[in-house]
């Protein structure tokens, strides 16, 4: 139990499209999404967190712009990467916690390359 | 000073080995902490949770927490090449509140 289905598990676009990002909960209600970014040999840094039905809260330094977050529903919250520049390309992870305290489930990443 | 310090390694160990991966952290509002496995392009895996101090085992894993020292640890025994894998501590002050996690140690486990 507790699957978050991401999709796609990899993307490459053009400079200057977007590109969204889906997580579906796919057997719990995910009130809350955490978005994060993975640089190679790095850890996940948190870009934002999103809860159903309200504005998404970015970390410093996340163009809220740039990085579109929409948790419109229970089992669904979406990422777009708009005007995508090579500098985005990224490994991108949603989470969201199931259980109190330490039940957090991970998406299995999208690769994105902006050429 | 960062929340969370984990050596990034690489740590490099024959099969049959036991490993000791460390993390320590500087805020004492942490009270849950978790042991993340992560294999190349995957998302990351729950391996253990623990919110008290002391030992927690689970199979070859064992995770040991000491709030006192704000230092969280994780063993595995007798590790075997499938454990290759990058390992982040995580850890959070509760109540679905967001994960702070460590920067991820590489181990490689040869045959």
């Amino acid at each position: 139990g507790a699957v978050v289905s991401q999709h796609p598990s990899r993307v490459i676009c053009k400079s200057g499209t977007s590109v969204k990002i889906e997580c579906r909960s796919l057997d719990f209600q995910a009130t809350t999404m955490f978005w994060y970014r993975q640089f190679p040999k790095q850890s996940l840094m948190l870009m934002a967190t999103s809860n159903e039905g309200s504005k998404a809260t970015y970390e410093q330094g996340v163009e809220k712009d740039k990085f579109l977050i929409n948790h419109a529903s229970l089992t669904l919250s979406t990422l777009t990467v708009t005007s995508a520049h090579p500098e985005d390309s990224s490994f991108y992870i949603c989470s969201a916690p199931w259980a109190t305290n330490y039940g957090y489930t991970f998406g299995s990443g999208t690769r994105l390359t902006v050429v | 000073q960062k929340e969370v310090e984990q050596d990034p390694g690489p740590l490099s160990v024959p099969e049959g080995a036991i490993v000791s991966l460390n993390c320590t952290y500087s805020n004492s509002a942490f009270q849950y902490f978790m042991w993340y496995r992560q294999y190349s392009r995957k998302g990351p895996e729950l391996l253990m949770y623990t919110y008290s101090s002391g030992n927690k085992e689970d199979g070859r894993f064992t995770a040991q927490v000491d709030k006192s020292s704000k230092y969280i640890s994780l063993f595995i025994r007798d590790s075997q090449p499938s454990d290759s894998a990058t390992y982040l501590c995580a850890m959070t002050p509760g109540g679905s509140e967001k994960l702070v996690f460590g920067k991820g140690t590489k181990l490689t486990v040869n045959p």
